[in-house]
């Protein structure tokens, strides 16, 4: 079964960091270009990072301002987003997700990991 | 940045009823890289659409999409009781960048 195990987040306060792993099973984690998605309470997805196969493309959500950084350990089959300078608006549900190929959809997603950014 | 707007904002309706959600994009979307996902309480959403039209793997016939350019439908032929849920629509664009609609909640009337 494919799945995708996400972990790290937490209560932090503002100005501080936070780093989320996700871990995937049951499929060829090098050959898939992934995504960090996140949801505020009561809103729509957010999309916020992606990564190619192999880590060499790299994209971000204009809204970061270069607060995140994305990377992956095809070794360990693990995606990282690495989060400094929390905003209370970073509060969030983030998951970690497998782009379907040519088509641009995330067909796979993690259960999410709850991030929290208050004093 | 392309806004996708998403009407209605809730559809109320009944089992076994049609169901018609809209998502307007504020520029062309290429309509390879236009997507309809389902999400229910305390889920990640589930992708149903993509391609504009064609079905994820296992998402049952009576869920179907269409649309070009700016206007986007999906379609649910006749309400099975685990339909109930809010749905978004998703698009990729030029920028390297995904955009969500902001939702259509589907319940029971």
């Amino acid at each position: 079964e494919v799945q995708l195990l996400e972990s790290g987040g937490g209560l932090v306060q503002p100005g501080g960091s936070l780093r989320l792993s996700c871990t995937a099973s049951g499929l060829t984690f090098s050959s898939y270009a992934m995504s960090w998605v996140r949801q505020a309470p009561g809103k729509g997805p957010e999309w916020v990072s992606a990564i190619s196969d192999g880590g060499g493309h790299i994209y971000y959500a204009d809204s970061l301002k270069g607060r995140f950084t994305i990377s992956r350990d095809n070794s360990k089959n693990t995606l990282y987003l690495q989060m400094n300078s929390l905003r209370a608006e970073d509060t969030a549900i983030y998951y970690c997700a497998k782009e379907v190929g040519v088509v641009a959809a995330f067909d796979i997603w993690g259960q999410g990991t709850v991030v929290t950014v208050s004093s | 940045e392309i806004v996708l707007t998403q009407s209605p904002g809730t559809l109320s309706l009944s089992p076994g009823e049609r169901a018609t959600l809209s998502c307007r994009a504020s520029q062309s979307v290429s309509s390879s890289y236009l997507g309809w996902y389902q999400q229910k309480p305390g889920q990640a959403p589930r992708l149903l659409i993509y391609g504009a039209s064609s079905r994820a793997t296992g998402i049952p016939d009576r869920f179907s999409g269409s649309g070009s350019g700016t206007d986007f439908t999906l379609t649910i032929s006749r309400l099975e009781p685990e339909d109930f849920a809010v749905y978004y629509c998703q698009q990729y664009g030029s920028s390297s960048s995904w955009t969500f609609g902001q939702g259509t909640k589907v319940e029971i009337k």
